[in-house]
């Protein structure tokens, strides 16, 4: 089974407006930590935003949050007033520390901003 | 160094070549991944070492791939009789004793001819 599933291959959006980028997970660890990461076309790898499993709160970065939802294994980013620079390919990603610590990837979201 | 730096940025081979591309994580990170992405496609993993031991192999896609890490700092991936299907960016990541963020290299652009 995949460990994490991003369902959207590709999304578009509206400059200004807000996107989510869908994430579910597959664990059966109890201690696990979930991560976002940009991929613009230049190919570097950016972190966004971490969600550890014990966080009670959603995590928040700037225009980015993480709409962490436990029992549905989600772990969801939503993008606030998208820019341009927002077009960009992004990837969801989940550390266990059962398996020590191996860092898995989703396939990624190809996300467009439209002017 | 200030981030992981990864060389060469671009390799060109012919079919049937060795080559070896290198990593040098940030300075104190005991953990480092090696990932390889070919065009428009996701993350494979395939290899991960805990200092200089690698606890994850599995990623290794056959034996024409080896991955050593020396001192607990630099590590080398090696691939031999190289194929054009390893055509591919090679992504070196490392973060500070397996816990935060990975932290990524540029990658390392093989072409193989």
């Amino acid at each position: 089974a995949q460990k994490i599933t991003q369902t959207q291959p590709g999304m578009f959006v509206q400059e200004k407006e807000a996107v989510t980028l869908d994430c579910t997970y597959d664990t059966s660890d109890q201690s696990y930590g979930l991560f976002w990461y940009k991929q613009p076309s230049s190919g570097e790898m950016i972190f966004l935003i971490y969600q550890g499993s014990y966080d009670e709160q959603n995590a928040t970065e700037g225009r980015y949050s993480l709409n962490f939802q436990k029992a549905r294994k989600s772990a969801n980013l939503v993008i606030s007033a998208s820019q341009l620079g927002d077009s960009a390919m992004y990837f969801c990603a989940m550390r266990e520390a059962r398996t020590g610590n191996q860092f898995y990837f989703g396939t990624g979201t190809s996300l467009t901003v439209i002017p | 160094g200030a981030g992981v730096s990864q060389s060469p940025s671009n390799k060109v081979t012919e079919k049937g070549k060795d080559v070896e591309l290198r990593c040098d994580p940030i300075s104190g990170h005991t953990a480092l991944y090696w990932y390889r992405q070919s065009l428009g496609q996701g993350l494979e993993f395939l290899i991960y070492f805990q200092g200089n031991s690698a606890p994850d192999k599995s990623g290794l896609p056959s034996d024409r791939f080896s991955a050593e890490r020396t001192g607990g700092s630099v590590s080398t991936l090696t691939i031999q009789r190289t194929q054009q299907e390893d055509s591919a960016v090679y992504l070196c990541a490392s973060s500070f004793r397996g816990a935060g963020e990975l932290f990524f290299g540029e990658g390392s652009r093989l072409t193989v001819l």
